[in-house]
């Protein structure tokens, strides 16, 4: 069965710090997505990224990055020099891999980042 | 990416009523989705919805309490039917991108009293 773990349900950070955020799954298709959305305090799930299973390669976008080891069946978020804007929470994703549009959110971490 | 748009953004409703949320994409799209949220929770996916066909409910859901309605293939409508306190969560809508991703509307905040 799929299934994605956040273990960490809230994080406090003090801006300009870099924060880390888990995201282990669990999934016995060998074709698989991974998600990152942030959903701000408004309620709208943004899209900040997607990984395949097959591509390992990390990436970086401005101050996000993503480490995704198949390994550990891990997939976590890197900010770097937070900011407040980057109070969220965030939610990561898997999608099925016979059926990819079926989804499987964490349960979300939440980002407090205070100046 | 697809722009949706939700209606209404929030709505609070008697015990018993049934509320209809709208949901309206710039782009025509095959499939559309409908999640629930409950407060402090993670998404859950209700139904998927295709036009032409009868939509595909996940377990823990069905028609008689949420039916969902998809005239063509830029509009969508969830019912949420004789509504208890406990349907007290924000019901998003969703596109699916031909890349995989997903894009969320801004979601319905629904509040049963």
């Amino acid at each position: 069965a799929q299934k994605v773990t956040q273990a960490q349900t809230e994080i406090s950070v003090v801006e300009k710090e870099d924060v880390t955020l888990d995201c282990v799954y669990e999934t016995r298709d060998t074709t698989y997505y991974l998600f990152w959305y942030k959903q701000p305090p408004s309620g709208e799930l943004v899209f900040l990224i997607r990984r395949n299973s097959f591509d390992e390669q990390n990436e970086i976008s401005g101050r996000y990055s993503w480490n995704f080891q198949k390994s550990t069946s891990s997939f976590n978020f890197t900010i770097t020099a937070s900011q407040v804007v980057d109070s969220a929470v965030y939610f990561c994703a898997l999608s099925d891999g016979y059926n990819f549009n079926k989804f499987y959110f964490g349960s979300g971490t939440k980002l407090n980042v205070k100046p | 990416s697809a722009v949706i748009s939700q209606k209404p953004s929030r709505d609070i409703c008697q015990r018993g009523t049934s509320l209809t949320i709208q949901c309206q994409v710039d782009s025509q799209v095959t499939m559309m989705f409908w999640y629930r949220q409950q407060p402090g929770q993670s998404l859950t996916l209700i139904a998927t919805a295709n036009q032409g066909s009868e939509a595909t409910y996940e377990s823990g859901f069905v028609i008689d309490k949420f039916p969902i309605s998809r005239p063509n293939l830029t509009f969508s409508t969830l019912t949420v039917s004789n509504m208890s306190p406990e349907d007290s969560s924000i019901y998003l809508c969703s596109v699916r991108h031909s890349s995989y991703e997903q894009y969320f509307g801004p979601g319905t905040r629904l509040t049963v009293t």
